[in-house]
This record gives structure tokens, sequence and C-alpha cells, in this order.
């Protein structure tokens, strides 16, 4: 059975600074990782999907990197703003197509 | 393109009631998943469908059931109702020409209270 696990829960820093995420899973038999974004109360918000295949992917400020055979992967969030704050969260899928979520990394950028 | 949408956005029941929960997929999806998210915690995946018939199920009770209609829309049923059923109930479309190259579109939820 999968279980992810994200590291830190929780997370301040002040604006401006460079903020890595972690993320690992304990079954590396996974077709792809998501990363998304949720805001207080809000639906998710998908930031990078890395394919199994595939060792990063990067958007904007945002670079994602996958190592499947350790079973990790870590969010790099480059020049953090005060609009970064939300909680992040991510999630490789299996083979039956199911996203399998940690319980997310609440970030506080603060001004 | 409206993008995945869910009705109603909050809804409030007691226990023993039952609640019918709605979901209109992203235009040109045909695959709707549908998550469960307790408070502080990550959405837990129930279960998804396609061309009209449950595909995949997580770790639910048979209380928790759904439906696919012909337009892809769907329902999430969930049958007398219980205070742990308390969550923001996620709905996630998606392609199955692209289903493990795309993401799932999630829409904004219904938040279900029951007392």
């Amino acid at each position: 059975k999968q279980e992810v696990t994200q590291i830190p829960a929780a997370l301040s820093v002040p604006e401006g600074e460079n903020l890595v995420l972690n993320c690992s899973f304990t079954d590396s038999a996974i077709y792809n990782l998501q990363w998304f974004r949720q805001d207080p109360g809000k639906g998710l918000t998908s930031l990078l999907l890395i394919q199994s295949s595939q060792r990063e992917q990067t958007s904007g400020r945002l670079n994602a990197s996958l190592d499947k055979s350790s079973g990790r992967s870590t969010l790099y969030i480059a020049a953090s703003q005060p609009g970064d704050s939300a909680t992040y969260l991510c999630a490789p899928m299996d083979s039956s197509y199911k996203l399998i979520f940690g319980s997310g990394t609440r970030l506080l950028v603060r001004p | 393109d409206a993008g995945v949408t869910q009705s109603p956005t909050h809804l409030i029941k007691t226990r023993g009631q039952q609640v019918t929960l709605r979901c209109s997929p992203k235009s040109g999806h045909d695959t709707v998943s549908w998550y469960q998210q307790a408070l502080g915690q990550g959405p837990q995946f129930i279960f998804q469908y396609y061309e009209e018939e449950e595909r995949q199920r997580g770790n639910f009770p048979d209380r928790f059931s759904g439906h696919q209609f012909p337009n892809y829309s769907s329902e999430l049923n969930v049958n007398a109702l219980l205070l742990g059923d308390s969550a923001l109930y996620l709905c996630a479309s998606s392609s199955r020409l692209v289903r493990f190259t795309d993401t799932q579109y999630f829409g904004p939820g219904t938040r279900l209270t029951v007392l």
C-alpha cells in the first residue's frame, strides 16, 4: 500500500527565501508524481507533473525533482513571495490511475 | 471553459441523513474521480468513474456510492451520515486518452458538515 510522507508539515519563512519541500513514498511503482497547491478551503491547483521516466520539471520559479528508485521528490521554490503561502501536496499516481496524497506542507511566506 | 464545477458549495446535514453531491467535469474529459479531504489531511481517493461505471474504489464503506451520467457528469451519494463524514469532497476530472501523462483537474469542492 502506497504511503506518502511530506516534510516539513509546516514552514514559515521571510519573503525572498529559496525553499525545499520534501515528499517520500513507499512504493516506487508509479506512473507519475504531481505537485498541487491548495489555498484554504479551496480545491487543488496542479503545479507540476513529473513522468516516472523524468528526473525533473520546471515551471517559472518552481522546480520539482523525482528519484523514483529511492521514493523521493522535492519541490524547490525560488525567491518566495507572500502569494506563495498555501498548502503544497504531493501525489504519486499508481497503475490504477489513483492519486495518493500526503498530508501536505503548510507554507507561510512573511512579507 | 468553466473547468470542473461542483454543487453545492456547502452543505449541513444531521447524522443518519443522506446527501448527494454533484460534479460536472471539464469539457472533453470522460473520467471523474472523487476524493474526501478531512481537515488538516490530504485528499483520500473514494472512487473513479468512466463509461458510466465504477472502475476503481478506495477504502470506503458501501454507504458511499456514485453514478456517472452519459454526459460524463457524476454524483456522489452518502447514506446514513456519520459525524466523521464531515469533510471537503473534491471531484477531479481527466481524459482516459492521456490519463498517465496529464494532470487531474480538481473542482472547488463541497464542504459537508454533519451535526
